[in-house]
């Protein structure tokens, strides 16, 4: 039952440059959330949205959410090498306790 | 910091046999799960547990079963190893029941069945 759907599936950019990645989800939220993953690693949590509130920052990170639209987007601001990764949404429906991921974005970020 | 142990980075087993895969967290987490991973189909939910002796099937449950004996200790369990479940396979933990807390992941099996 895939929830989320990110886009661009991978994105490449030159450091400095801003990267931007969407999520759209299909069934109204709880919350969303944005996670990262290194190459061979596990996932590491960036961002929680709740649905009540439309944008969040940290550090180089912004997420906006339009639940009218049903969908995210993740701003990473002045990009650097090791912001590469790939980077899931996840979404938590009404009513249940599961977080469904998206497939992700892969993103490069190159010196 | 939240750490999430998993026991193995690598692990190849072959067809048939009975696979371990043991998840540890340090901070008391009452939530614990476990998924796969797979290209283009993201991340899929095995099982869940809310507390010690309670499981709840996730969204793709065949073939696997888990024990939490320990709060601590989440394992999965392949019953009968089969090639499709090659595989990582990823742990992770939150605070609490709800979703409403991040969870944090360890960093993962892979797990290799020939």
């Amino acid at each position: 039952s895939q929830q989320g759907e990110e886009d661009p599936q991978a994105l490449s950019i030159q450091e400095g440059e801003n990267a931007t990645m969407n999520c759209s989800y299909k069934t109204s939220i709880n919350n969303l959330q944005w996670y990262r993953q290194n190459s061979g690693r596990g996932l590491v949590h960036l961002i929680l949205i709740r649905s009540n509130e439309r944008e969040k920052h940290s550090g180089r990170l912004r997420v906006t959410l339009d639940t009218s639209k049903k969908s995210s987007s993740l701003l990473i601001t002045a990009s650097r090498a090791a912001d590469t990764a790939s980077y899931f949404c996840a979404t938590l429906p009404y009513n249940t306790d599961k977080l469904i991921f998206g497939t992700g974005t892969r993103l490069q970020v190159f010196p | 910091d939240v750490k999430v142990t998993q026991s193995s980075r690598y692990l190849v087993k072959r067809t048939g046999e009975k696979v371990f895969l043991e998840c540890v967290q340090d901070m008391d987490h009452e939530n614990m799960f476990w998924y796969r991973q797979d290209p283009g189909l993201g991340l899929r939910l095995i099982y869940f547990s809310y507390d010690v002796k309670m499981k709840e099937k996730g969204d793709i449950p065949e073939g696997y079963s888990v024990s939490r004996e320990k709060k601590e200790r989440f394992s999965l369990i392949l019953e009968s190893a089969s090639t499709n479940q090659t595989s990582m396979y990823l742990c992770a933990s939150s605070l609490n029941r709800g979703g409403r807390q991040p969870q944090h992941f360890g960093d993962g099996t892979r797990l290799s069945i020939l």
